[in-house]
């Protein structure tokens, strides 16, 4: 299973864009990067995911390095809202399911 | 997209006795999983919950402690068999097309006292 590395915490002032890094250097060729989000007292939040290329869509962007070893989930302007731990996903494949296993992901505090 | 309701949202229980989670898709999905998040911890998975046939655990978790039914593509319950103290965590159900985007509810909040 590919292991994804991510800093504890971090902090974004409103209004600007929060970058959340992943390491994920042991990912194979056919592994997808997927990232989700836990807003307090709510269920995690899928956002977006990616192979190799580039990918935007309404909530965030995620830039995959070109070696795939690691990416960044890009908040183009951050609001308390997304005050959140997020977690980058590389799923478990078993046959029949993709599993999801969370790490402890980052904590981002979006502040006034 | 679906939406995943889940009931109890939450419930304080005397040690000793079970509680039964219920988790509804809006929607047929091929997927369902069960998630234990204790106190101020990440998501740990329970299981797949397989529809017409008995629940795949993961290591640590055993079907006499964590009985997982599912009756159709819509639906699946969660019981917390004996419980005690450490059992208190909050409950999440998933549901999912079988890839890496998969759908969460609100989760159960669950107090042994």
């Amino acid at each position: 299973d590919a292991k994804t590395t991510q800093p504890t915490s971090m902090d974004c002032a409103e209004g600007r864009a929060a970058n959340l890094p992943c390491n994920h250097s042991t990912i194979s060729g056919n592994e997808y990067v997927y990232w989700y989000r836990q807003i307090h007292s709510q269920g995690p939040q899928y956002i977006i995911h990616g192979l190799k290329n580039n990918e935007t869509n309404e909530m965030a962007s995620l830039i995959i390095t070109e070696d795939r070893k690691s990416s960044t989930l890009i908040l183009p302007h951050a609001t308390l809202r997304d005050t959140a731990v997020y977690y980058c996903i590389v799923p478990r494949h078993t046959g029949t399911a993709s599993k999801l296993t969370f790490g402890t992901g980052t904590r981002l505090q979006v502040t006034l | 997209s679906a939406v995943i309701s889940q009931k109890p949202s939450r419930d304080i229980c005397q040690r000793g006795t079970s509680l039964t989670i219920q988790c509804q898709v809006d929607s047929q999905v091929t997927m369902m999983f069960w998630y234990r998040q204790q106190p101020g911890q990440s998501l740990t998975l329970i299981a797949t919950a397989n529809q017409g046939s008995e629940a795949t655990y993961e290591s640590g978790f055993v079907i006499d402690k964590f009985p997982i039914s599912r009756p159709n593509l819509t639906f699946s319950t969660l019981t917390v068999s004996n419980m005690s103290p450490e059992d208190s965590s909050i409950y999440l159900c998933s549901a999912g097309a079988g890839g890496g985007e998969a759908f969460f509810g609100q989760g159960t909040r669950l107090t042994v006292v």
